[in-house]
């Protein structure tokens, strides 16, 4: 299994640009969530899905869209791309999001907004 | 809201020494507490999960607890090596959305 992936592993926008930070998974897991990392402030919730066709909104959402079509992917929208974006993305997901579960995070995408 | 708080934010121990990572979170209604090691520009690497009604975890040389009722997790390193180097974060999940909430980690230098 290749676990969580994601891609680009890094990328440059400017302000006002739009992107799509791709996930995957090949764990048949139901549930998966996007974070952001931020020097000085942790690991905080986007938005998360607990099934293909559901989605939610985590602790930061504004300025992000999510779908889920299928059990694999779970992209991320940038709409409108901002510097205050500027950030590491992770991906995680885990079987059904219970809790006695271990979630597995991806490799992370560094986005810089000029 | 689940705030979590992980102190000293950064640890430097000598290679071999024992040592042990505090973690500490305010809303004791858990359904779990990963530990999770970060390497610099990398992900997270899940090391161990304690479900709520587990007291510890172990898995080689590390061994985790948990106090729910009083808020408190411990991450413990038996004779810590210089490949252990590496920021250590505690997640709490909690809630219908499995939301992990993380502290800010403790970055951890073992010295040869």
């Amino acid at each position: 299994n290749a676990g969580v992936t994601q891609t680009p592993k890094f990328q440059v926008l400017k302000t006002g640009q739009s992107m799509t930070l791709q996930c995957a998974q090949d764990m048949n897991h139901e549930y998966m969530s996007w974070y952001r990392q931020d020097p000085g402030m942790g690991l905080r919730l986007i938005h998360y899905s607990v099934g293909a066709g559901i989605t939610d909104q985590g602790e930061v959402p504004n300025g992000y869209n999510v779908s889920r079509s299928t059990t694999e992917d779970f992209p991320l929208r940038l709409l409108s791309a901002a510097p205050s974006q500027t950030s590491v993305y992770f991906c995680a997901s885990s079987y059904t999001g219970g809790g006695q579960e271990t979630q597995y995070f991806g490799p992370g995408t560094r986005l810089l907004v000029l | 809201k689940q705030e979590v708080t992980q102190i000293p934010a950064a640890l430097s121990v000598p290679e071999g020494e024992n040592l042990v990572l505090n973690c500490s979170f305010t809303d004791s209604a858990i359904y779990n507490l990963q530990w999770f090691r970060q390497d610099p520009g990398k992900g997270l690497t899940s090391l161990l999960l304690i479900q709520s009604s587990q007291r510890e975890q172990t898995s080689g040389r590390l061994n985790a607890s948990l106090d729910k009722s009083s808020g408190r997790s411990t991450l413990y390193i038996a004779a810590s090596q210089p490949g252990d180097s590496a920021t250590y974060l505690c997640a709490p999940l909690t809630g219908a959305n499995s939301k992990l909430t993380f502290g800010k980690g403790i970055t951890l230098s073992v010295r040869p």
